[in-house]
């Protein structure tokens, strides 16, 4: 059974740059996409970006210009790097896999528990 | 592009059956049958419960079940248990010249 685990900080300052890992158990990093997706409170689902094993990446357009994504196959781990944060980006973030078929995105198959990441000074 | 619509709020009685939909373009929902639905209880994470349109992962009841017609997909459970109290979320992807994932805005789901 896949699990994921989101670590890293829960405050971050605004203006400063938001920082998650994602690591992955029970299987291997390899040969998957893998995706941050986060909810304010409240409020709905947000695609942020997904990576794929080998590197390569895809980010939603609202977010591209601040958004870096790296993985770690040695770790089984991936992460996420959100700059010039605001509180607006105030939410939970989850880590989770997705299925694609062919090239097109399918389904999120597992997540992470998630963790709330609060932009304050 | 926008996120996908959802109805805000869908009640039901124990046993009785409700839908949710979930509204799209012809860019998305309408173009692709790649519409997921995920379940989400409070303070949990999301569980996909319908993949591709009207496909259910191993070990989602039967009671769940999908169809999409034209920009709309739908999702119906059937025989309402207390259980099913949760948020609901349609997702599809939305991609063509740049790649994009669509989620709802949430359906809450209240079994009275």
């Amino acid at each position: 059974q896949v699990q994921l685990q989101e670590s890293g900080p829960g405050l971050v300052k605004p203006s400063e740059t938001l920082s998650l890992t994602c690591t992955v158990s029970g299987g291997s990093i390899s040969s998957y996409f893998w995706n941050w997706i986060r909810q304010p409170a409240g409020k709905g689902l947000e695609w942020i970006g997904h990576i794929y094993s080998s590197g390569s990446t895809n980010y939603n357009p609202s977010l591209k210009s601040r958004v870096t994504m790296s993985v770690d196959p040695s770790k089984n781990q991936f992460s996420l790097r959100l700059s010039s944060v605001t509180a607006a980006d105030t939410a939970v973030y989850y880590c989770a896999r997705v299925i694609f078929r062919g090239s097109l995105l399918s389904y999120f198959d597992y997540w992470g528990q998630g963790t709330l990441v609060t932009v304050s000074s | 592009q926008s996120a996908l619509t959802q109805s805000a709020s869908v009640s039901g009685s124990p046993g009785q059956s409700i839908t949710i939909s979930c509204t799209g373009t012809s860019s998305d929902v309408g173009s692709y049958n790649l519409v997921s639905w995920y379940q989400q209880h409070p303070g949990k994470a999301p569980k996909l419960m319908i993949y591709e349109v009207t496909k259910r992962p191993s070990g989602i009841s039967n009671r769940f079940s999908g169809s999409k017609s034209g920009n709309t997909a739908s999702l119906t459970i059937s025989g309402l248990q207390a259980e099913d109290e949760a948020d609901y979320y349609c997702c599809s992807y939305a991609g063509s010249s740049t790649f994009v994932v669509l989620f709802g805005g949430g359906t809450k789901l209240t079994v009275l």
